[in-house]
Order: C-alpha cells, then sequence, then structure tokens
C-alpha cells in the first residue's frame, strides 16, 4: 500500500495544550498538505508546504518536513475544543495531481 | 477556488443494488478524483476520470464495481455497483486547484444494508 503512516493514531489533550501529530510516507513528494476532517464530513485544507521547504507556519499551526527521514509533523498550539476533528497528511508526486493519504490522527481536545 | 458539490450527500441502500453520486465542479477542470472513506478510515484513492477518456483505476478497484463517467469539464459520476455492506462508506470527489491545491466535495455517506 502507499498509503502513509501517521501517529498517534488518537490524542486527547486538554484546552490550552499543544497536539503535536507526525505523518511518514514512503515515496519521493512534490508537496506535503495537512488536511481536517469534522465528524466524517468534507475535507478542510490546513497547510501545504513544499518538498523545497522546511518549516511553515500558518496562524496557530506549525508544519516541519524532513525529506531525508520522509516524515512531517503538524503542530496545533494553545488548543480549543474546535480544533476536535481527524487531522490527515496527504502527498502527491509532481505531475498526476493524485494524493496518497495518511492512515489520520483523531484529535479530541477536552473543554 | 472551485466549489465542488455532490448528491446525494447521504443515502441508505439495499444490497444487490446500485448508487449513482453526482459531483458538480463550477469551473472547467481537466482531471477529477474520487475517493473512499471507509468508516473510521483514510482515503483511498478510487480512480482518475478524465473527460474524454476512460476513467484510470487504483489497484483493488474495477470498472465494473465502480463505473465512472464524465461527460464534461464540470461533472462526473461514480456508480457503486451491486452493493454490499462492505460499501458503506464516504464517497469524495476532488479537482485540482492548480498544481498545489486539491478541492474536495462535502462527501457522500453510503450506508448498505
Amino acid at each position: 500500500s502507499q498509503q502513509g503512516e501517521e501517529d498517534p493514531q488518537a490524542l486527547s489533550i486538554q484546552e490550552g495544550e499543544n497536539a503535536t501529530m507526525n505523518c511518514s510516507y514512503k515515496t519521493s513528494i512534490n508537496n506535503l498538505q495537512w488536511y481536517r476532517q469534522n465528524s466524517g464530513r468534507g475535507l478542510v485544507h490546513l497547510i501545504l508546504i513544499r518538498s523545497n521547504e522546511r518549516e511553515k507556519h500558518s496562524g496557530r499551526l506549525r508544519v516541519t518536513l524532513d525529506t531525508s527521514k520522509k516524515s512531517s509533523s503538524l503542530l496545533i498550539t494553545a488548543s480549543r475544543a474546535a480544533d476536535t476533528a481527524s487531522y490527515f497528511c496527504a502527498t502527491s508526486d509532481s505531475g498526476t495531481y493524485k494524493y496518497i493519504f495518511g492512515t489520520g490522527t483523531r484529535l479530541k481536545v477536552l473543554a | 477556488s472551485a466549489v465542488i458539490s455532490q448528491k446525494p450527500s447521504r443515502d441508505i441502500c439495499q444490497r444487490g443494488t446500485s448508487l449513482t453520486i453526482q459531483c458538480q465542479v463550477d469551473s472547467q477542470v481537466t482531471m477529477m478524483f474520487w475517493y473512499r472513506q471507509q468508516p473510521g478510515q483514510s482515503l483511498t484513492l478510487i480512480a482518475t476520470a478524465n473527460q474524454g477518456s476512460e476513467a484510470t483505476y487504483e489497484s483493488g478497484f474495477v470498472i465494473d464495481k465502480f463505473p465512472i463517467s464524465r461527460p464534461n469539464l464540470t461533472f462526473s459520476t461514480l456508480t457503486v455497483s451491486n452493493m454490499s455492506p462492505e460499501d458503506s462508506s464516504i464517497y469524495l470527489c476532488s479537482a485540482p486547484g492548480g498544481p498545489d491545491t486539491q478541492y474536495f466535495g462535502p462527501g457522500t455517506r453510503l450506508t448498505v444494508l
């Protein structure tokens, strides 16, 4: 299977704490993206990091990418109850536009 | 940005029947994609649908089970044929908005009894 792996599979934290989730992938990539999915609904794009970037920030989100280890991490700072969702990484190689999704992390933020 | 809609949003079907899911994009796109998300799982790509050619299926998915139409640059359908309870999933379509962007529809939640 080409699917990436994410860990942890599930994460439960208190509101205000930081949440870190990791993604590993198997092939060379053009970019890596993180998505959020609330309760089995549609996907919301969070952030993209290109293969030549190492770190990127967007609001309370911080993404890192280590292409030598084929891994990425997503950090959500000062978490809120509204951040409760499943988070998926997705990779694409150049030219195909096909996305391979990771296994996902289910985040629960307790108020 | 592209807006993608899907119909139906959800359905409950009997085993052995078929369901056709529609996906509409508000702009012309060359490629559209269909994904399946089984309960509690991640998304798995079913096929790539290009206008004017047959869909390209990923390993484990076949045209007889998941026939796809792509009649124009803004529309595609996915049919789930001869359904069984194992087909209960969320089915999502997507389209690229550029080299680094992919837009997803809201999904169709299918339950097969």
